[in-house]
């Protein structure tokens, strides 16, 4: 079936380390998007990629970084240089329409707890 | 800058009960709307959407009316079910040009069905 993979689902870091968040996708889409989900907060969005080798700064890049080599691949990485990375990680992906905007299709998240 | 504002839970309502949560919006434009649901330890999915005013996204029951004269969304269902237990995002994409998926979400609402 198509969809997003996210990987690990739990995920459990020491301060000071580097750790990387897996998010795969067979829909063939264009756009890829990383959030992140705090209580209260809903959703912010991390940083997005409407095409291969390019990204762009969401509004709370800052610890993060990403890469997109491959259209079906946009790993996230969280950095010991975030402060308060304990958090729920959503990774979507959507067709890039131009003129209106799509469905982002989500997939089932990755709950990183840093001891 | 463009923002969503959506009632604080938690909803608590009797299976069979009306359900009316409220979702108003901030926006240059004609933007997109949008909500989202996301049931427990699971990633979000589109519930339903609204392209342009006084467009009525409908789906499993559930029904918005997009309001351009008072700028809000909210999110109806006349007869909710145990089933219909989650958190539902309000969200809006600006239609100003350029990344128009980038979604703006508010911060969710968790609706508890009791039987």
């Amino acid at each position: 079936d198509g969809g997003i993979t996210q990987s690990p689902k739990y995920l459990f870091r020491k301060e000071g380390q580097n750790v990387t968040l897996s998010c795969e996708q067979n829909l063939n889409h264009d756009a890829m998007y990383w959030y992140r989900q705090d209580p209260g907060q809903g959703l912010r969005l991390i940083y997005y990629s409407q095409i291969v080798n390019d990204f762009q700064k969401g509004d709370i890049a800052e610890g993060y970084s990403v890469s997109r080599e491959k259209k079906e691949s946009f790993p996230l990485t969280v950095t010991s240089a975030q402060k308060n990375p304990t958090a729920f990680y959503l990774c979507a992906s959507s067709i890039v329409t131009g003129g209106s905007a799509g469905e982002l299709f989500f997939g089932e998240g990755s709950r990183l707890t840093v001891l | 800058g463009d923002s969503v504002t959506q009632m604080e839970g938690p909803v608590t309502l009797s299976e069979e009960a009306f359900l009316t949560i409220n979702c108003t919006y901030t926006a240059t434009g004609y933007p997109s709307l949008f909500w989202y649901v996301q049931y427990p330890g699971e990633g979000l999915q589109l519930l339903l959407k609204a392209t342009k005013a006084d467009d009525k996204g409908s789906n499993k029951g559930f029904e918005a009316t997009y309001r351009k004269e008072t700028t809000s969304f909210h999110l109806e269902k006349g007869s909710v079910q145990v089933s219909d237990s989650a958190v539902y995002f309000c969200a809006l994409a600006p239609n100003y040009g350029g990344a128009t998926n980038k979604l703006i979400f508010g911060t969710g609402t968790l609706l508890a069905v009791q039987p």
